[in-house]
């Protein structure tokens, strides 16, 4: 079984662009959790989806959104990228939200 | 808000024993995983507890005690390749938002 996808792998973005992160969860896993890791800290939370609606938000400003689709993957949006967005960001599904969740390998965004 | 504490660092020898603390001060707490991160890895699920008292797997084993708001990773037999970073995170609900919060890390180094 595959585990949790995410693409791209790694992004070079230039401040105020836009960028989208995708991800595919297990197959059978229906929330999908996006986080926000920067060097030598722990991954922040910054959204979770379940059953294609919003269940928890973290403290992100709104430039920062997403969205889950009926196939259950999921996709994070920045717009007007800062310096401050260059990160590890990376994507968890699990099967109902609670415990045990599966990370996928991230997307390392790099904004110039 | 919401707030984790767990040691920066653990240095123990292969073939030992560790135990990695985390305390925390949460509202709406429902449960306490670990997770291991490599460098350069996503991180990786090791343990959930929701019940105070011992979880075992295999090498690893988690406690928790709600009532003192605390809870542990113990490492046993300790193998190079568990030099790693690890995580606490909490689970909460918060106003009806699910949150997977996260401490900063411990990072552990074995030495042989």
């Amino acid at each position: 079984d595959a585990g949790v996808t995410q693409s791209p792998t790694h992004l070079i973005k230039t401040r105020g662009q836009q960028v989208t992160l995708r991800c595919s969860p297990i197959s059978g896993h229906k929330s999908v959790s996006w986080y926000q890791q920067v060097l030598g800290q722990g991954p922040q939370f910054i959204f979770q989806y379940y059953e294609k609606e919003e269940r928890g938000r973290g403290n992100f400003p709104d430039r920062f959104s997403a969205r889950q689709f009926p196939n259950y993957s999921s996709e994070l949006n920045v717009n007007a990228l800062l310096l401050g967005d260059s990160a590890l960001y990376l994507c968890a599904s699990s099967h109902s939200g609670g415990d045990g969740y599966t990370f996928g390998s991230g997307t390392r965004l790099t904004v110039v | 808000g919401q707030s984790l504490e767990q040691p920066s660092e653990v240095t123990a020898v292969e073939g030992a024993i560790v135990q990695i603390n985390c305390t925390y001060q949460t509202s709406g707490f429902y449960g306490l995983s670990w997770y291991q991160q490599h460098d350069g890895g996503a991180p990786t699920f090791l343990s959930y507890n929701a019940l105070d008292g011992l979880e075992e797997t295999g090498r690893f084993s988690s406690f928790l005690s709600r009532s003192d708001s605390y809870g542990y990773l113990l490492l046993q037999e300790l193998q190079m390749k568990d030099s790693a970073s690890y995580f606490c995170a909490v689970s909460i609900l918060d106003d009806s938002s699910y949150k997977l919060i996260f401490g900063s890390g411990t990072r552990l180094l074995v030495r042989p």
